[in-house]
């Protein structure tokens, strides 16, 4: 099972928008409605911050928005905050019960 | 609130075996899988696998087929996960997370599991 595709990199200054891909297959990010973004920063812990494509836990703002197009998944960041810089990675579903995560990508507060 | 507390630390020697703990709190053990995801230094998250904490079915990695064994104990809400013939490249930060489903929520705080070359 190969990583979902994600920029390394992604930047924007404080109330600008910045948006990541997660690219996958069919198998995957095109094949099912599981995928989910996680928000990491520096020595913590992984956090959801969307689900099922586009669902967003309680508490998590509603600057953070999830959308799908075939095997391509984005999150959006919307109004950027110094505390959105941070680590995102996604996650699908796969079939048979496994799940892929994406490469990583570093979002930076300019 | 739900709450996932791994094991401490640890340092091991090449070719020796690790079990990482996590216990959970705050909701029905029973209801809701628990995966583990490994991060090593620098790099991304890798799923390893996932266990049934109703009936103990596992699914795991490819990769980490053959070397991992996940189990849980009901009565003290604890999954394990125990990775054997340890190699330098396993060095990593090892968590678990309650699978709710389809998305990995709450994370445990993480054990970094270190093996020396």
């Amino acid at each position: 099972q190969s990583a979902l595709t994600q920029p390394p990199s992604a930047s924007g200054s404080p109330g600008q928008s910045v948006t990541i891909s997660c690219t996958g297959t069919s198998s995957d990010v095109g094949g099912y409605n599981y995928v989910s973004w996680y928000q990491q920063h520096p020595g913590k812990a992984p956090k959801l911050m969307i689900y099922e494509v586009s669902k967003r836990p309680s508490g998590v703002p509603d600057r953070f928005s999830g959308s799908k197009s075939g095997n391509t998944a984005s999150l959006a960041v919307s109004g950027l905050q110094a505390e959105d810089e941070a680590d995102y990675y996604c996650s699908s579903y796969a079939g048979s019960n496994t799940y892929v995560f994406g490469t990583g990508t570093k979002v930076t507060v300019l | 609130q739900v709450q996932l507390v791994q094991s401490g630390a640890e340092v091991k020697k090449p070719g020796a075996s690790v079990k990482v703990s996590c216990k959970a709190s705050g909701y029905t053990f029973t209801s809701y899988g628990i995966s583990w995801v490994r991060q090593a230094p620098g790099q991304g998250l890798e799923w390893m696998g996932w266990i049934s904490t109703y009936n103990g079915n596992t699914n795991y990695a490819q990769k980490f087929q053959g070397r991992v064994t996940m189990t849980t104990d009901a009565f003290t809400s604890t999954a394990y996960m125990e990775l054997r013939r340890l190699r330098s490249d396993d060095t990593a930060v090892y968590y678990c997370a309650r699978g709710a489903p389809f998305r990995f929520d709450p994370w445990g705080q993480g054990t970094l599991v270190t093996v020396p070359s």
